[in-house]
């Protein structure tokens, strides 16, 4: 069965940065699209990044683009997340998902338990 | 970018009762729709996708259901298990957007 492993998560300290890896498992990792999402501490859920099967196309929410880079190497079966210039708001749980498809669209069908982030002087 | 109002953000019912969770989207969005049940400490578990597709191994108890702006998820007879917050996604376009949730609560 699918199971994504999220780890490198933290604490640190406002403008510096951390990268997040996502290990994946029990699917062709190559033939998939895969998203981050985040949850801050008691809030909903928040679309971060998202890359194409095989890392031509990236996309991002607004508040990210220019600090975050989400890229995967399909030899390894990895997604990452490089977070620089760490903000106290980029605080939250981040979800490596698998994107599935519904014949004509692509929404975020597995997910994994999380890594959590702080950003904290 | 496409705002998902859902409403309620919290409600509470009894066993057996019939639950009913709608969302809004700011535009038409077809039926790129994504219901997701959250409990506790856990990752979000996928229930519906295209607005009302059951996703595999999930029980017939939960259905979905709309088009173009206006969605409704309903658990036709809430069991202990179901306790949880519930999460819309539309996937329409990015950024992909949810929305707010709603807390399903013991009465």
């Amino acid at each position: 069965q699918v199971q994504l492993v999220e780890s490198g998560g933290g604490v640190v300290q406002p403008g510096r940065s951390l990268r997040l890896s996502c290990a994946a498992s029990g699917f062709t990792f190559s033939s998939y699209g895969m998203h981050w999402v985040r949850q801050a501490p008691g809030k909903g859920l928040e679309w971060v990044a998202a890359v194409s099967y095989d890392g031509s196309n990236k996309y991002y929410v607004d508040s990210v683009k220019g600090r975050f880079t989400i890229s995967r190497d399909n030899s390894k079966n990895t997604l990452h997340l490089q977070m620089n210039s760490l903000r106290a708001e980029d605080t939250a749980v981040y979800h490596c998902t698998k994107e599935d498809y519904d014949g004509s669209g692509s929404y975020t069908g597995h997910w994994g338990q999380g890594t959590p982030v702080s950003v904290s002087s | 970018d496409i705002q998902m109002t859902q409403s309620p953000s919290s409600l509470s019912a009894s066993v057996g009762d019939r639950v009913t969770i709608t969302c809004r989207a700011s535009q038409d969005i077809n039926n790129y729709v994504a219901w997701f049940q959250q409990k506790p400490g856990k990752a979000p578990k996928s229930l519906i996708y295209a607005a009302s597709s059951l996703q595999s191994g999930v029980p017939s108890k939960f259905s979905g259901s709309g088009s173009g702006t206006d969605f409704t998820l309903t658990i036709s007879s809430l069991q202990p298990e179901d306790f949880a917050t519930y999460f819309c996604q539309q996937y329409k376009s990015y950024p992909l957007t949810f929305g707010g949730g709603t807390k399903v609560e013991i009465k």
